[in-house]
């Protein structure tokens, strides 16, 4: 049983371009959320998908969407990118909106040049 | 929003001492967990508090939730190289409120 998995590992991209993040939660979960880490710092919540649609939202501006597939799979999209949204990506599949443990994938570490 | 504050941000101890982080949220939890997130990995759950007062032991990890479910910390007892990395306690306020709010960590340097 694979676990939750991102795609890619690492990226570099220019400030204002745009990006897009893949996520594949556990097998069997249904909620996706999204966090931005930065370099040590504890994961900030982004956003949170369940049956498709966003369901809370974090402290990020517009320029961060996602969006989540009938699979349960997600994207996380940013667009206009700063040099401040250089950080380690992270995704967390749960079977229940969250209230219990979250599997984290290995990340997404994003750097705008 | 809910703020949640953890101490210390670093933890130097040698091998074989015992080691504790605290963790104080502004509001009322519905839940907290903790995770561990190894240099470089991504973080893996511990466990999770949800009643007033609980305590919880994982072998050498014990785990507090406090009486007015706004503290909490975590104790390791005679520590072991295994266990360096960073300890993250994250609240779950419930009612449709911001997802997982994680402290900074407590990053634990063990020299043997």
């Amino acid at each position: 049983d694979a676990g939750v998995t991102q795609s890619p590992t690492h990226l570099i991209k220019t400030r204002g371009q745009q990006v897009t993040l893949r996520c594949s939660p556990k097998s069997g979960h249904d909620t996706v959320s999204w966090y931005q880490q930065a370099l040590g710092q504890g994961p900030q919540f982004i956003f949170q998908y369940y049956e498709e649609e966003e369901r809370q939202r974090g402290n990020f501006p517009d320029r961060f969407s996602g969006h989540q597939f009938p699979n349960y799979s997600s994207e996380l999209n940013v667009n206009a990118l700063l040099l401040g949204d250089s950080a380690l990506y992270l995704c967390a599949s749960s079977w229940d909106r969250g209230i219990t443990e979250a599997f984290f994938g290995q990340g997404t570490r994003l750097t705008v040049v | 929003g809910q703020q949640v504050m953890q101490i210390p941000q670093y933890q130097h101890v040698q091998e074989g001492e015992d080691f504790t982080t605290y963790c104080n949220s502004s509001t009322t939890l519905s839940n907290i967990q903790w995770y561990k997130q190894r240099p470089g990995g991504h973080p893996v759950f511990l466990i999770q508090l949800v009643k007033s007062g609980e305590v919880k032991k994982q072998k050498r990890l014990t785990f507090q939730f406090g009486e007015a479910k706004k503290n909490s910390s975590l104790h390791i007892t005679a520590t072991q190289t295994t266990d360096v990395g960073t300890y993250f306690c994250a609240g779950y306020s419930g009612g449709g409120a911001d997802g997982l709010t994680f402290g900074k960590g407590t990053h634990l340097i063990i020299q043997p």
